[in-house]
């Protein structure tokens, strides 16, 4: 069982406001780092697979960020819009086998 | 459009019975998952498969089984079901060795009494 973790667990952000949470992962036989966005009563979606060191991704007002020598990656949202608000869960691949953390639950005011 | 479906979408069942959920992928994937979603864990991984005739356990396997005949349908049978088993499961496909984006079907509410 790898040890994939996501902080902070929630955040509330004010509207207009970015932001930006943090999963960590083993680097240890890396292969990929992927985010999914999660709606309430909806299925997990696809933001971003990343698997090389270095690699930054974008769509719309989300990027994110790739460090696999230490094991980290970043979830920015610019400009944070009521519709942001959703639990984003990171997943690292090791050994070919996902493991997911817990989620950062995102809740924007107006 | 290609998708992914479970059914049920809830199921209320008592414990000591034998339970399947079904997964229908038309993506035409090699890979498919099933996770559990409680509180405070976010998703785990239950079982996968990587093709047909292919299964393995995912780390809360126990209690639970699959099989793979074709490529589209992953069921999930709980074999005597549990009420720790209560949670929401999730089926997911996969193209490719196994990283790459998985799509979520809808989900299924399972409450063991």
């Amino acid at each position: 069982i790898l040890n994939v973790e996501q902080s902070p667990q929630s955040l509330h952000v004010q509207e207009g406001d970015s932001t930006n949470f943090t999963c960590s992962f083993p680097s240890s036989n890396f292969y990929a780092l992927h985010w999914y966005r999660w709606e309430t009563a909806k299925s997990p979606e696809a933001l971003f697979v990343m698997t090389l060191n270095g690699d930054e991704k974008k769509k719309g007002r989300i990027s994110a960020t790739l460090n696999t020598k230490e094991g980290y990656s970043y979830l920015y949202i610019k400009g944070s819009q009521p519709e942001d608000s959703a639990t984003y869960l990171c997943a690292s691949l090791n050994d070919y086998k996902l493991s997911f953390g817990a989620g950062t639950t995102v809740t924007v005011r107006a | 459009d290609a998708e992914i479906t479970q059914s049920p979408r809830h199921k209320i069942t008592e414990t000591g019975r034998q339970v399947t959920l079904a997964c229908h992928q038309t993506w035409n994937h090699n890979n498919m998952f099933w996770y559990r979603q409680d509180l405070g864990h976010g998703l785990r991984l239950i079982h996968y498969s990587y093709g047909v005739q292919d299964t393995n356990k995912g780390e809360v396997s126990d209690g639970y089984s699959v099989s793979r005949s074709n490529t589209e349908d992953l069921p999930l049978t709980l074999e005597s079901a549990a009420s720790s088993q209560t949670s929401v499961y999730f089926c997911a496909s996969s193209d490719g060795q196994g990283g790459e984006t998985q799509y979520f079907g809808p989900g299924t509410r399972l409450l063991v009494l």
